[in-house]
C-alpha cells in the first residue's frame, strides 16, 4: 500500500513570494489533516478536511495560509505572502474515517523562507 | 486546555542500556495516548497506542502504560540499539475528532 506522498520535499523561498505544497493520502482516506512543525517543537495543527469539507482551521493563519481539497482526494497548501517565521516543515496526514486514531504522515515539505 | 510535556532531550545512552522517556498530560475526559518516533530523514511514524486507562501499548520491544492517575504515558525500552536513534513524541487525542496534541518531542542517541 502506498503511503502518504508530498512534495516538494524542500523549497526555498524569498519573504513576501508565495509557494503551495501538494499532498496525495492514501487511498480511501478520507480524513487529511495539514501540520506545521517548526525544528525542536512538536507539530501543530493547521487544518482538518473531512472528505472535501473542513472540520478544523482554527489555526490556520487565514490572511496567508489557504487549503483546499477539492475533489476529496489530493490537498494544496498556499502561503502567500511567505514570512521568515513560516520556515518549517509541512507535514500531511491522513486517516480513515472512523475506526481507529492512527494518522499516517507522509515525509513533509521542508521550507526555508529567506 | 488540553497539552503534552515531555522531557528534554536530547538523550544520549550506550547500547543495551535501559530506556525511559517520560511524558505527562493534561486533558479532559479520557483522551487517547500515542508514542510517534521520527527516523532521520524520514516521516512520522506511529510507535504505540493506548486507548484508556491501565491499556499497556508495544512494539519493537517499546512499552508505555496509559497512568491516569498519575496522567502519564512513559516510554521504556529495556535494551536500546543504535537503531533506536530517533526523535520520539508523545501526543493525546482528547475526543472524537481524532485531532493529535502533541509534546515537543525527545531526541534519543544511542551511542555503539
Amino acid at each position: 500500500e502506498a503511503g502518504v506522498a508530498q512534495s516538494p520535499r524542500y523549497k526555498i523561498i524569498e519573504k513576501r513570494q508565495s509557494v503551495a505544497f501538494w499532498c496525495n493520502p492514501i487511498s480511501g482516506h478520507a480524513t487529511l489533516y495539514w501540520y506545521q512543525q517548526i525544528l525542536g517543537q512538536g507539530p501543530k495543527l493547521l487544518i482538518q478536511f473531512q472528505n472535501n469539507g473542513v472540520v478544523d482551521d482554527s489555526q490556520l493563519p487565514k490572511d496567508r495560509f489557504s487549503a483546499e481539497r477539492l475533489k476529496g482526494v489530493d490537498s494544496t497548501l498556499k502561503i502567500q505572502p511567505a514570512k521568515l517565521e513560516d520556515s518549517a516543515v509541512y507535514l500531511c496526514a491522513s486517516r480513515i474515517a472512523g475506526g481507529n486514531n492512527e494518522q499516517f504522515f507522509g515525509p513533509g515539505t521542508r521550507l526555508t523562507v529567506l | 486546555g488540553n497539552s503534552v510535556t515531555q522531557m528534554e532531550g536530547p538523550v544520549t545512552l550506550s547500547e543495551e542500556a535501559f530506556l525511559t522517556i517520560n511524558c505527562t498530560y493534561t486533558a479532559t475526559g479520557y483522551p487517547s495516548l500515542f508514542w510517534y518516533v521520527q527516523y532521520p530523514g524520514e516521516g512520522l511514524q506511529l510507535l504505540l497506542k493506548a486507548t484508556k486507562a491501565d491499556d499497556k501499548g508495544s512494539n519493537k520491544g517499546f512499552e508505555a502504560t496509559y497512568r491516569k492517575e498519575t496522567t502519564s504515558f512513559h516510554l521504556e525500552k529495556g535494551s536500546v540499539q543504535v537503531s533506536d536513534s530517533a526523535v520520539y513524541f508523545c501526543a493525546l487525542s482528547p475526543d472524537s475528532n481524532y485531532q493529535l496534541i502533541w509534546g515537543a518531542g525527545t531526541k534519543l542517541i544511542i551511542k555503539p
